[in-house]
């Protein structure tokens, strides 16, 4: 099993350019979230989705976007990207226990 | 929303002496879950505690948690250079939404 596998791994990105995140787990998990994680500063949850087609707000869900079209991933996307959301990214997934997390997307907007 | 509030921020210890980190949830959880990230790494699940009034052991690592089920704590006897890291707290919310708390950094000097 590959576990949570997140894509890119780095990435800068000029103001008001867009992209996606890309995550995908093979552990048939139904919960899936994304974390974005500012330098010294702890995990704050912008999206989540509880299975296929189900999606809900986090904490922090403004600018961002995500769609759960199959169990295995769960893409994150930004429109219009500008210089706040500069931060490391992180998908994790989850059986309903606790949660497994994928390597982080460190992601610079400039 | 529920918050989970984790003291301290930071703390810096010398090696060999015992570190101590407090969570607190604003309402009662069913479970409190205890994560830890190295440094330029992604959280890692260490334990999962349940019962009220739980205490669970991994090695120099003591779990507790309250028995009002709101607060929890994380103790290191005797810490090395290889606990260098920042331990977070989560709790579920809502619809299973992992709330994490800030974390606490914990630096060991040898």
């Amino acid at each position: 099993n590959a576990g949570v596998t997140q894509t890119p791994k780095f990435r800068i990105l000029k103001i008001g350019q867009s992209m996606t995140l890309q995550c995908t787990q093979d552990m048939n998990h139904n919960y899936m979230y994304w974390y974005r994680q500012d330098p010294g500063m702890g995990l704050k949850l912008i999206y989540y989705s509880v299975g296929a087609g189900i999606t809900d707000k986090g904490e922090v869900p403004n600018g961002y976007n995500v769609s759960r079209s199959t169990t295995e991933d769960f893409p994150l996307r930004l429109e219009l990207a500008a210089p706040s959301q500069t931060s490391v990214y992180f998908c994790a997934s989850s059986p309903g226990t606790h949660a497994f997390f994928g390597q982080g997307t460190r992601l610079t907007v400039v | 929303g529920q918050q989970v509030m984790q003291i301290p921020q930071y703390q810096h210890v010398q090696e060999g002496e015992d570190f101590t980190t407090y969570c607190n949830s604003s309402t009662t959880l069913s479970n409190i879950q205890w994560y830890k990230q190295r440094p330029g790494g992604h959280p890692v699940f260490l334990i999962q505690l349940v019962k009220s009034g739980e205490v669970k052991k991994q090695k120099r690592l003591t779990f507790q948690f309250g028995e009002a089920k709101k607060n929890s704590s994380l103790h290191i006897t005797a810490t090395q250079t290889t606990d260098v890291g920042t331990y977070f707290c989560a709790g579920p919310a809502y619809g299973n939404k992992l709330v994490f708390g800030a974390g606490t950094i914990l630096r060991v000097k040898s």
